[in-house]
């Protein structure tokens, strides 16, 4: 089965420009995720889409982000506008939503603001 | 809530040493808890998961974790490093939040292999 896919792989852009991050998850997975890592911190929770609704999004860090995830399909999510402390590797996972079921990652997009 | 602590961001061992990265984690439920690694530019793969039942859990690459109740622990073993595992490793803790799969990271730890 393909995998989790995501691009672009590397994005640099400037403060203030809009960046938008898609994720392709693995096909049947009703639940994806976004995590974003900031320089060798935590992998922290962004939010959870269950098919096309957003289940949780308790961890965007404010408006200037938006996720999407129309059909239950591929997701976005768009920075806008960008500023440098947006900087990091943004993963999308999915999985099939049980409990044990581990999160299949793709191999993350790295957002540079300068 | 559900927390996990990795001790150590980043450790050294010889080539053929004993590997052991630590994992704490705190669930008000019972956990299911997850190793992954992460190779440079690649995304996050699962190294080994327990769920329920033996509490001592082999994974890929010789890697295996024993997870301990009254510890809390989770901590990740192989006997002898390779060259080939330097990559940095992600314990993870699964629980149910609003009813869904919720899965919380800790902070990672950076395995370097000296050859």
């Amino acid at each position: 089965e393909a995998g989790v896919t995501q691009f672009p792989s590397h994005s640099v852009i400037e403060k203030g420009q809009t960046v938008t991050l898609r994720c392709d998850p693995i096909s049947g997975h009703d639940n994806l995720y976004w995590y974003r890592r900031v320089m060798g911190k935590e992998i922290k929770f962004l939010l959870h889409f269950v098919k096309e609704s957003k289940q949780d999004e308790s961890g965007m860090p404010n408006n200037r982000f938006l996720a999407e995830r129309t059909g239950g399909t591929y997701s976005t999510l768009k920075v806008q506008p960008a500023e440098l402390e947006d900087s990091g590797v943004y993963f999308c996972a999915s999985s099939p939503g049980l409990i044990n079921s581990p999160l299949h990652f793709g191999n993350g997009t790295r957002l540079t603001v300068t | 809530a559900q927390s996990v602590t990795q001790l150590g961001s980043h450790v050294s061992v010889s080539e053929g040493a004993l590997v052991l990265l630590r994992c704490n984690y705190s669930s008000s439920v019972p956990p299911y808890l997850f190793w992954y690694v992460q190779y440079p530019n690649q995304g996050l793969q699962l190294l080994l998961k327990y769920t329920t039942g033996a509490t001592l859990v082999k994974g890929i690459n010789g890697f295996e974790a024993e997870f301990k109740k009254s510890e809390t622990s989770f901590h990740l073993t192989k006997p002898s490093a390779h060259m080939s595992d330097a990559a940095e490793y992600f314990c993870a803790v699964s629980a149910l939040s609003g009813g869904y799969q919720k899965v919380t990271f800790g902070t990672g730890t950076k395995l370097q292999v000296i050859p």
